[in-house]
């Protein structure tokens, strides 16, 4: 049971270049949710899904498009990066009856 | 609107001393959701409770407590003789109930840090 895994860890991008950072959950998790940490802000939810199939904006969702087609993963898309997406994302996934949110380890992107 | 306010940036404490970190919270809701989240050093992020707003009793876990008071929308954690593993950025985060009770958004504070010195 690996929980949920996000890949890459640590991601050097140049302005402009696009991304995907990838999410995945073994746990038949119906909610999932990307957010981003940043110095000071605490964690701010970018995009959120109930469902395969279901998405929809959090608090900053500009610069970011999601999809999910499968209940297992949950990509997070960068169309043309910007140094003001430097930032750690988590990834975050939920079963109905569980209590709390079960996060990844994050990913450190900077962008340049 | 919803916002969760952690006014301590930072503490810093004595091994064994009891620590209180706050948390308040805002929100029009009358069904909400309150967590703690603890992110240690290696920067994973921890979930340590949940409590709905109709659950107004305290909770303790081992040295871990959490003080809920609908009337000044607080939500405050306390460790008792704290140790130097409980060093970490702890986080108050909020949630709404949709879609038939689902918590799907949560709200963050922005973080209290904590400091245990040995």
């Amino acid at each position: 049971n690996a929980g949920v895994t996000q890949t890459p860890k640590f991601q050097v991008l140049k302005t402009g270049q696009s991304m995907t950072l990838q999410c995945a959950q073994d746990m038949n998790h119906e909610y999932m949710s990307w957010y981003r940490q940043d110095p000071g802000m605490g964690l701010r939810l970018i995009h959120y899904s109930v469902g395969a199939g279901i998405t929809d904006q959090g608090e900053v969702p500009n610069g970011y498009n999601v999809s999910r087609s499968t209940t297992e993963d949950f990509p997070l898309r960068l169309l043309s990066a910007a140094p003001s997406q430097t930032s750690v994302y988590f990834c975050a996934s939920r079963g109905a009856s569980d209590y709390g949110y079960t996060f990844g380890s994050g990913t450190r992107l900077t962008v340049v | 609107a919803q916002k969760v306010t952690q006014a301590q940036t930072e503490i810093s404490v004595v091994e064994k001393e009891d620590v209180t970190l706050d948390c308040v919270y805002e929100t029009r809701d009358t069904t909400y959701y309150l967590f703690w989240y603890k992110q240690p050093p290696s920067g994973e992020l921890v979930f340590l409770i949940r409590r709905n707003s109709f659950d107004e009793q305290n909770e303790i876990s081992g040295r871990y407590s959490w003080n809920f008071q609908k009337s000044t929308s607080s939500f405050n954690f306390t460790i008792t003789a704290s140790q130097v593993v409980d060093s970490a950025v702890y986080f108050c985060a909020l949630s709404e109930e949709s879609y038939g009770g689902a918590t799907n958004k949560l709200i963050f504070g922005t973080g209290t840090l904590l400091a245990v010195q040995p």
